[in-house]
């Protein structure tokens, strides 16, 4: 039920992009993601509600494939403010909105 | 700031003992989840709430219990405390099921 997040770490330079990954096994009706830095907690950064639906947040972007049962986020021109652990968390149908977050993904954008 | 409130921010005690964790959601939210946080694990979900209710389960242990109360804080109840049990636990609130979740500071638990 938890989906699968890849890839489990990425490291990246100042200005390169990267892509994560969130699949599951079961229908979704909803994607969620947040980013989490080191000794804080996790912040929200967008939803998608639709398949097909793609959304932006500044340079961090999101799509959900909803037949696929998969969302990806894209992050361009990447910042050292970017750097944590991105998270992805989906909701099945009628599931009262029950939140099932993958292993993270660990990010660190280097100088 | 979040908005949401969780007390205490450290707990450290001993196996065997029982704690509670506190948890006030933000203004106007009335759902309200538990998320387990265990070093170098992802959020598991524990529990959720819905305007006092109990909405939905997840790996949540026997030995640990929760409820939301008619102001709509929450507490997490953890006893028989194991080594394993140590861990930073995440309360989170939303306005309704499948909006985004707003997550407080965390408690973190050692359990020595």
């Amino acid at each position: 039920q938890q989906p699968v997040q890849s890839p489990q770490a990425v490291i990246l330079r100042e200005g390169e992009d990267a892509v994560i990954n969130c699949s599951s096994s079961k229908a979704l009706y909803s994607v969620h993601w947040y980013r989490q830095k080191h000794g804080e907690a996790p912040v929200f950064l967008m939803i998608l509600l639709k398949g097909g639906e793609q959304k932006g947040h500044d340079k961090i972007s999101a799509s959900f494939n909803e037949k696929k049962q998969q969302s990806s986020l894209y992050l361009t021109a990447s910042q050292l403010s970017y750097s944590g652990t991105y998270f992805c968390g989906t909701e099945g149908y009628n599931q009262g909105g029950k939140l099932i977050f993958g292993q993270g993904t660990e990010l660190s954008v280097k100088p | 700031d979040s908005g949401v409130t969780q007390t205490p921010k450290h707990l450290i005690t001993a196996t065997g003992q029982r704690v509670t964790l506190r948890c006030s959601p933000r203004s106007g939210d009335l759902s309200v989840y538990w998320y387990q946080q265990s070093l170098d694990q992802g959020l598991q979900f524990l529990i959720q709430y819905y305007n006092g209710e109990e909405r939905a389960k997840g790996n949540i242990l026997e030995r640990f219990s929760a409820q939301q109360f008619p102001d709509l804080h929450s507490e997490l109840n953890l006893s028989s405390l194991e080594l394993g049990d140590s861990a930073l636990y995440f309360c989170a609130s939303s306005t309704g099921g499948g909006e985004k979740l707003f997550f407080g500071s965390g408690t973190q638990l050692s359990v020595l």
